[in-house]
């Protein structure tokens, strides 16, 4: 069973601009979490999708948004760059239900913001 | 609002010695409580999970991890270290029903040949 698949692995941006990081669950599973890792913060919750809605976010500006399709793919955004935005974006799936908190996490998009 | 506290930001230990990370909880409800670990340059992986089925839980890779509600602690340990368990290793909560989890601020564990 193929795990969860995050592209592009590695980006560079300048500040100013925008990006999209895509994710592609684990077959079968409907939720799709978004965290933030950064030496300074940690892992910072972004939000999560389940069946295309969102049903939780985190304390992010609206400069971070968020989508999920029918086929339960993923992608994030982040529009207008800034340098604290440099970090290690981590897609997360799980089947949901009882297996609550049970994720299985992608390898990470790195961003760095120039 | 949930937190977990991660005492130690680096743990080292010798090869073959009991390993133990420290985690203490704060939940205003009965806490869904978990260990990932992550490996350089890559994701996070569930160690192990407690979800009040039983308070002792055994998890992956030989570890395991003790829940008490008294000392709001549940730490990680490991009879016996080995060099693969070099990494970073977070203790994480999240509330009933949803998967937003609240990590603490990882330990990162160093194995001394």
């Amino acid at each position: 069973k193929a795990g969860v698949t995050q592209t592009p692995r590695y980006l560079i941006k300048t500040r100013g601009q925008q990006v999209t990081l895509s994710c592609s669950p684990i077959s079968g599973h409907r939720s799709v979490s978004w965290y933030q890792q950064t030496p300074g913060q940690g892992l910072q919750f972004l939000f999560e999708y389940f069946s295309e809605t969102q049903r939780n976010k985190g304390n992010f500006p609206g400069r971070f948004s968020g989508r999920q399709f029918s086929n339960s793919r993923s992608e994030m955004n982040v529009s207008t760059l800034e340098l604290g935005d440099s970090a290690l974006y981590l897609c997360a799936s799980s089947p949901r239900g009882r297996n609550t908190g049970e994720l299985f996490f992608g390898e990470g998009s790195r961003l760095t913001v120039l | 609002a949930q937190s977990v506290t991660q005492l130690g930001s680096h743990v080292s230990v010798s090869e073959g010695a009991l390993v133990l990370l420290r985690c203490n909880y704060s939940s205003s409800v009965p806490p869904y409580l978990f260990w990932y670990v992550q490996y350089p340059n890559q994701g996070l992986q569930l160690l192990l999970k407690y979800t009040s089925a039983a308070t002792l839980v055994k998890g992956i890779n030989g570890f395991e991890a003790e829940f008490k509600k008294s000392e709001t602690s549940f730490h990680l340990t490991k009879p016996s270290a080995h060099m693969s368990d070099a990494a970073e290793y977070f203790c994480a909560v999240s509330e009933s029903g949803n998967e937003k989890l609240t990590f603490g601020t990882g330990t990162r564990l160093t194995i001394i040949p």
